[in-house]
């Protein structure tokens, strides 16, 4: 049983490019949500998807943007990078009606 | 004021002690209630939820007062592998989980 999948593993990006991270649910789940980790911090809410819509936003500039395929597969997208942006970004699967949600390996984002 | 807090530790203790980490969340409309395990450089990973007629899973055990918006985990019989960073987790409508900073634990022999 395939778990959640993320790719790619490390990306390093300069200020003011954009970035697309992607994300693969736990087979059977079709709720998809990205946070954010900053070093030596909790992870951060960004946003979830459901049915293809974003469901719920944390508290992230609209520079932070998503998108949920057909088949739950996710992206999350950054745009006009910040060094502020490199943290490591976490997406989660779940069960639309469920509340345990299982995360990806991340994606390790460093901006120069 | 935080909406999930945590002691942040470091918590260094020998192999076979008993640890105890409390957590303490703001929103009484929280409805769910976890503990995530994670390694360095690693993804979080579902530890146990925690009910407020309390859990227990092997060395593990976990508590909620919802009265006092209090979460606590306890481990027993601490091993070298319990050396990681956890995190308190809340959840209001089954929708974000909401963080807290982790707190650290060194196990050593």
């Amino acid at each position: 049983d395939a778990g959640v999948t993320q790719s790619p593993t490390h990306l390093i990006k300069t200020r003011g490019q954009q970035v697309t991270l992607r994300c693969s649910p736990k087979s059977g789940h079709d709720t998809v949500s990205w946070y954010q980790q900053a070093l030596g911090q909790g992870p951060q809410f960004i946003f979830q998807y459901y049915e293809e819509e974003e469901r719920q936003r944390g508290n992230f500039p609209d520079r932070f943007s998503g998108h949920q395929f057909p088949n739950y597969s996710s992206e999350l997208n950054v745009n006009a990078l910040l060094l502020g942006d490199s943290a490591l970004y976490l997406c989660a699967s779940s069960l639309a009606a469920g509340v345990e949600q299982y995360f990806g390996p991340g994606t390790r984002l460093t901006v120069t | 004021r935080k909406e999930v807090e945590q002691d942040p530790g470091p918590f260094n203790v020998p192999e076979g002690a008993t640890v105890a980490f409390n957590c303490t969340y703001s929103n009484s409309a929280s409805q769910s209630f976890f503990w995530y395990r994670q390694d360095c450089r690693k993804e979080p990973k579902l530890l146990m939820s925690v009910y407020s007629s309390g859990n227990e899973d092997g060395r593990f055990t976990a508590q909620l007062n919802r009265a006092s918006q209090y979460i606590s985990l306890l481990i027993r019989d601490s091993k070298l592998s319990d050396s990681a960073t956890y995190l308190c987790v809340v959840n209001q409508a089954g929708t974000a989980l909401i963080f807290g900073k982790g707190t650290t634990l060194s196990v050593s022999s």
